[in-house]
């Protein structure tokens, strides 16, 4: 049982490049969601889905995309790098149970824009 | 929005106790709270429903003020694995997928 597995684990990008963060969970979790680390600025949400098809945005979703086609898979993909994205990006999943459910979190992706 | 977290940070010596408040200006349906070691993921501690219920887990301990829209977090007989960052996570009511939000962390460090 891995649970919640996020590649690459680091990963350096040029300006203007995009690129495709994955995530995978193999413990059957409805909910899925993206957030992003900055230093003093705590864990900010950026997308979240509640279910294979359906998404919607967090608190700081501009320059990203997601989809949901599978349960298990939720990619976050960068359009046009910016260095204001460089930070750590954590994959969360759980159970949706009505707030009642932990999540359980990737060991994030370290991205630096240059 | 994000909950509001004080203090910002916390310095103990082993034994020491510590209380970390999270504040919301939005009627909370749940609070949950996480430790984050540095360069780890966060790791879930506890999650609190609204109704005022307090848990514990080991030594630590917390209670959520429905009324007041506030959590706090007991650390009592502080050891040197309680340091970390500490946040709280913070559902919004009236929806049952409702979005996990953090606030901006403690910082608590244990010294010998």
């Amino acid at each position: 049982n891995a649970g919640v597995t996020q590649t690459p684990k680091f990963q350096v990008l040029k300006t203007g490049q995009s690129m495709t963060l994955q995530c995978a969970q193999d413990m059957n979790h409805e909910y899925m969601s993206w957030y992003r680390q900055d230093p003093g600025m705590g864990l900010r949400l950026i997308h979240y889905s509640v279910g294979a098809g359906i998404t919607d945005q967090g608190e700081v979703p501009n320059g990203y995309n997601v989809s949901r086609s599978t349960t298990e898979d939720f990619p976050l993909r960068l359009l046009s790098a910016a260095p204001s994205q460089t930070s750590v990006y954590f994959c969360a999943s759980s159970y949706s149970g009505q707030g009642h459910q932990p999540q359980h979190f990737g060991d994030g992706t370290r991205l630096s824009i240059l | 929005q994000q909950p509001v977290q004080s203090p910002q940070a916390v310095i103990l010596r082993e034994g020491e106790d510590a209380v970390i408040n999270c504040s919301s200006s939005k009627a909370l349906y749940s609070v949950h709270w996480y430790r984050q070691k540095h360069g780890e993921a966060p790791v879930f501690l506890m999650i609190l429903l609204k109704g005022g219920e307090q848990k514990g887990h080991d030594k630590i301990s917390a209670s959520f003020n429905e009324k007041k829209q506030q959590s706090s977090l007991y650390l009592t007989a502080s050891q040197l694995s309680y340091s970390g960052t500490y946040f709280c996570g913070t559902r919004a009511g009236g929806t049952s997928y409702g979005k996990l939000t953090f606030g901006q962390g403690t910082i608590l460090t244990v010294h010998p």
